[in-house]
């Protein structure tokens, strides 16, 4: 089945203390994407990946790492979390940026 | 300043009516506008992507239409059901895939019985 994956789906920290996110599609897309989603606010770019080892910011980057070292995996990294990042995530791929994207089920994190 | 504005911000409507969803935008060059649905607390899945080219689209029950002219969509949602409760976003595709999508904050409506 065709899908992006995100793991965890539910995450509780404290702040300070370094996590990472994981994001994998099985659909061979070239772009992949953070978003986080807060309530007034829409969906809002985090970083994104045009291709393996080519990454880039998007609106909200600052606090947020990412790499792209091999095509399915685009993990969203936290060094170290505050509680500002309360939020939730989502990631999403597509054949290029310009297509339809599929999204993760979400990860909703908590900063405390 | 490229912007996507959505209209109304929440809308409730009851089981079988049609209701209309507008998205207004300043985005430019164009090169795509897409429409998502968003169930609560999960990933948004696309609904319809139409280019400048492309003024209706439909799937199933839902129905977009775009002016690039004036550059406004809608997506009409007809017969609705309580499954159509939900968020709707419009995004809105800048002319090179570089270029960052720019996203509205969404419409939530509420199907009730």
């Amino acid at each position: 089945e065709a899908q992006v994956t995100q793991n965890p789906r539910y995450l509780i920290t404290v702040t300070g203390k370094k996590l990472t996110v994981t994001c994998s599609q099985n659909m061979n897309h070239e772009y992949m994407s953070w978003y986080r989603q807060d309530p007034g606010l829409g969906l809002r770019q985090i970083y994104y990946s045009m291709n393996v080892e080519v990454t880039d910011k998007g609106d909200v980057p600052e606090g947020y790492k990412v790499s792209r070292k091999e095509k399915r995996n685009f993990p969203l990294i936290l060094e170290s979390p505050s509680p500002n990042q309360t939020s939730l995530y989502f990631c999403a791929s597509s054949f290029t940026g310009t297509e339809t994207q599929y999204f993760g089920p979400g990860t909703r994190l908590l900063v405390l | 300043k490229n912007q996507v504005e959505q209209s109304p911000q929440s809308l409730i409507i009851l089981e079988g009516k049609n209701c209309t969803l507008q998205c207004n935008y300043t985005v430019s060059p164009f090169s795509n506008l897409r429409w998502y649905k968003q169930d609560t607390g999960r990933g948004p899945v696309s609904l319809t992507i139409m280019t400048f080219s492309e003024n209706t689209k439909s799937n199933g029950r839902y129905t977009a239409t775009l002016d690039a002219d004036t550059k406004q969509s809608s997506l009409h949602i007809t017969a609705s059901q309580l499954s159509d409760s939900a968020s709707y976003i419009c995004v809105v595709s800048p002319g090179s895939p570089t270029d960052k999508l720019i996203f509205g904050t969404g419409t939530r409506l509420q199907v009730f019985p």
